[in-house]
């Protein structure tokens, strides 16, 4: 029952680097969302994707850029890190979309740029 | 575009006594609303959601909330907390097709002994 995995769990960037966050669900499910989460203010769409080779952008996606090869995966890649990216990032599916349906979420990963 | 709005950033309790977690949302339209909640270092996890029908909705954990459309309010409740409720909890409602969901900034619920 794996469910969605996201890797890695925690990273420290420097200014400028760059780095892809990975995202992976096994529930065969075709949407798939990434989704900040800063202290006090909620998650935030950054990206999503209804199947693959299809992704759009959310609320929030200035910096961020996504890519949806495979049903199974679904990376965020940060370009040119800022402190402004400091955040919890969260990866979550669902099957179809369709309003009321549950999303499942990954652990996390807590990235600090400095 | 639809919002959240939850009145509480945080919610001090003492064990066994009741909570409610408050919760707002703007639509004109049906909507779909849900209850997520983050214990520490974790992903959320779905508590409770309201489609349609009775606006009592009962969820996990002992946790149950009330739809009212005429105050545009799906407020949670529990009548008695445990110490292993502590966590953050977020409201939500369902936004367009993409399956979205619109969160409010969360409450976290501490539970003293």
């Amino acid at each position: 029952n794996a469910g969605v995995t996201q890797t890695p769990k925690f990273r420290i960037l420097k200014i400028g680097q760059s780095m892809t966050l990975q995202c992976t669900q096994d529930m065969n499910h075709n949407y798939m969302y990434w989704y900040r989460q800063d202290p006090g203010m909620g998650l935030k769409l950054i990206y999503y994707s209804v199947g693959a080779g299809i992704t759009d952008k959310g609320e929030v996606p200035n910096g961020y850029n996504v890519s949806r090869s495979t049903t199974e995966d679904f990376p965020l890649r940060l370009e040119l890190a800022a402190p402004s990216q400091t955040s919890v990032y969260f990866c979550a599916s669902s099957y179809s979309g369709a309003g009321g349906e549950k999303l499942f979420f990954g652990s996390g990963t807590q990235l600090s740029v400095l | 575009a639809q919002s959240v709005t939850q009145l509480d950033s945080q919610v001090p309790v003492f064990e066994e006594a009741p909570v409610e977690l408050r919760c707002n949302y703007s639509s004109s339209v049906s909507v779909y609303l849900f209850w997520y909640v983050q214990y520490p270092n974790q992903g959320l996890q779905l508590l409770l959601k309201y489609l349609s029908g009775s606006t009592l909705v009962k969820g996990i954990n002992g946790f149950e909330a009330e739809f009212n459309k005429s105050q545009t309010s799906f407020h949670l409740r529990k009548p008695s907390v445990h110490i292993s409720d502590t966590a953050e909890y977020f409201c939500a409602v369902h936004e367009g097709s993409q399956g979205n969901l619109i969160f409010g900034k969360g409450t976290k619920l501490s539970v003293k002994p």
